[in-house]
């Protein structure tokens, strides 16, 4: 599928706990997301980046931060984790010249 | 800010009937893309639409775009089991690249 990786695929948490979820990809492009899915609310956009350290905020940014030293890794990190921030989390790259996205498998993570 | 509608949330059908999901927006669109997800998996894209009052079709699903680029809908005829999953509408968040997303329409089939 685009080369898209997401790491770790599961995790449980404790509240209040740092957790960072990383997105790879292997082709190299420009623009990456961070999603979280929630039933009854469809994927809503953390964070996205641009280039190497040029990222910016979505719709839902609070209480995460992101990271994007080298092109082909996007870190997502949850300073100190909350039960609400129980979600699955899906990466997501757009290629040069197209405007769909590809997502990776998605983190499925679990703040108790 | 922008936001797109879309409707049902739910639908079950039963294995050869038509399904139809809308995707609504109060404002004009530049482009809308339609995204399927199958139950444990990832979005995927399935098609994008750009002018006004397009039509595309994929087999067995036809998509379209309306006159005032405010509104879009999935159809599927004669349902499989195959299309079991949940469909994203997702519209031009207007910068870098960002998608809004409708919430999604989950279909069930039942054999």
């Amino acid at each position: 599928d685009a080369g898209i990786t997401q790491s770790p695929r599961h995790k449980v948490t404790e509240t209040g706990t740092p957790v960072t979820l990383r997105c790879h990809q292997t082709e190299n492009h420009r623009y990456m997301y961070w999603y979280r899915q929630d039933p009854g609310h469809g994927l809503r956009l953390i964070h996205y980046s641009y280039g190497v350290k040029d990222t910016d905020k979505g719709e839902v940014s609070d209480g995460y931060s992101v990271s994007r030293s080298k092109t082909e890794d996007f870190l997502l990190t949850l300073e100190s984790a909350t039960s609400s921030q129980t979600s699955v989390y899906f990466c997501a790259i757009r290629r040069p010249d197209f405007n769909e996205q590809f997502f990776g498998p998605g983190t499925r993570l679990t703040v108790l | 800010g922008q936001q797109v509608m879309q409707i049902p949330q739910y639908q079950h059908v039963q294995e050869g009937e038509d399904f139809t999901t809308y995707c609504n927006s109060s404002t004009t669109l530049s482009n809308i893309q339609w995204y399927k997800q199958r139950p444990g998996g990832h979005p995927v894209f399935l098609i994008q639409l750009v002018k006004s009052g397009e039509v595309k079709k994929q087999k067995r699903l036809t998509f379209q775009f309306g006159e005032a680029k405010k509104n879009s809908s999935l159809h599927i005829t004669a349902t499989q089991t195959t299309d079991v999953g949940t469909y994203f509408c997702a519209a031009d968040g207007g910068s870098q690249g960002n998608l809004i997303f409708g919430k999604g329409t989950k279909l069930s089939v039942k054999p």
